[in-house]
């Protein structure tokens, strides 16, 4: 069974920094490409990034209120996800979840979503 | 401020059709695959549609997608208590190389 697991999310002062991890199993890691959405309190969805798998570069793209604080990563060995936030605030609290992104070109149109999520793990910022 | 917009709710009574539209640009709808996601509450959201009218294996017929110029439209035939959640557009927008949603649409069977 796919699965995908979110963890390490807590309460953390503004200003401070938090690191979720996403275990992934039931799947090969290594190949997909992976991303990270959030959801605010009450609040629509919002992508926060995306990494590609290494074959493909293992490079990075991030939403712009997260860009330059949040930095995603992952470790193909332990088959996890990371998101490293920084200088978070408060307007950083909402659910995190991890999903299994398939992104690519098809007839000159880009093809992008998320067909596995997690459960999803809570990040609050408050003083 | 969602980068696609959608109805901020819908209803209908069970047993009836319901369409979700949801509106963008030539950077992302226009020129680019939409997918849908339902958000039953509390729970974390599950793809419905895929490039614009693909339902992943064990979606029910029930749920279809299309897609004109900027605009995209889920369709829900044959209304349940059960389909009662929010409803998520997505797609990529090629100007900000970025994902985006809609700001979701809730759904009331009455």
């Amino acid at each position: 069974e796919v699965q995908l697991v979110e963890s390490g999310g807590g309460l953390v002062k503004p200003g401070g920094s938090l690191r979720l991890s996403c275990a992934a199993s039931g799947f090969t890691f290594s190949n997909a490409w992976m991303s990270w959405v959030r959801q605010a309190p009450g609040k629509g969805l919002e992508w926060v990034g995306r990494i590609k798998s290494k074959t493909d570069g293992g490079t990075t793209d991030y939403a712009a209120p997260v860009k330059g604080r949040f930095t995603i990563s992952r470790d193909d060995s332990k088959n996890t996800l990371y998101l490293q936030m920084n200088s978070l605030k408060t307007e950083d609290t909402a659910v995190y979840y991890c999903t299994i992104l398939w992104f690519g070109e098809l007839f000159l149109s880009y093809y992008y979503y998320m067909d596995v999520w997690g459960k999803g793990t809570t990040v609050t910022v408050s003083s | 401020q969602s980068v696609l917009t959608q109805p901020p709710s819908v209803s209908a009574a069970p047993g009836q059709k319901v369409t979700i539209s949801c509106s963008g640009s030539s950077s992302n709808i226009g020129n680019n695959y939409v997918s849908w996601y339902q958000q039953l509450p509390g729970t974390a959201p599950k793809l419905l549609i895929y490039e614009n009218n693909k339902r992943p294996s064990g979606i029910p017929d029930r749920f279809s997608g299309s897609k004109s110029g900027t605009s995209a439209t889920l369709g829900i035939t044959g209304l349940q208590t059960g389909d009662e959640a929010d409803y998520y557009c997505g797609t990529w927008d090629s100007s900000l190389s970025a994902g985006g949603f809609g700001g979701g649409t809730k759904l009331t069977v009455l």
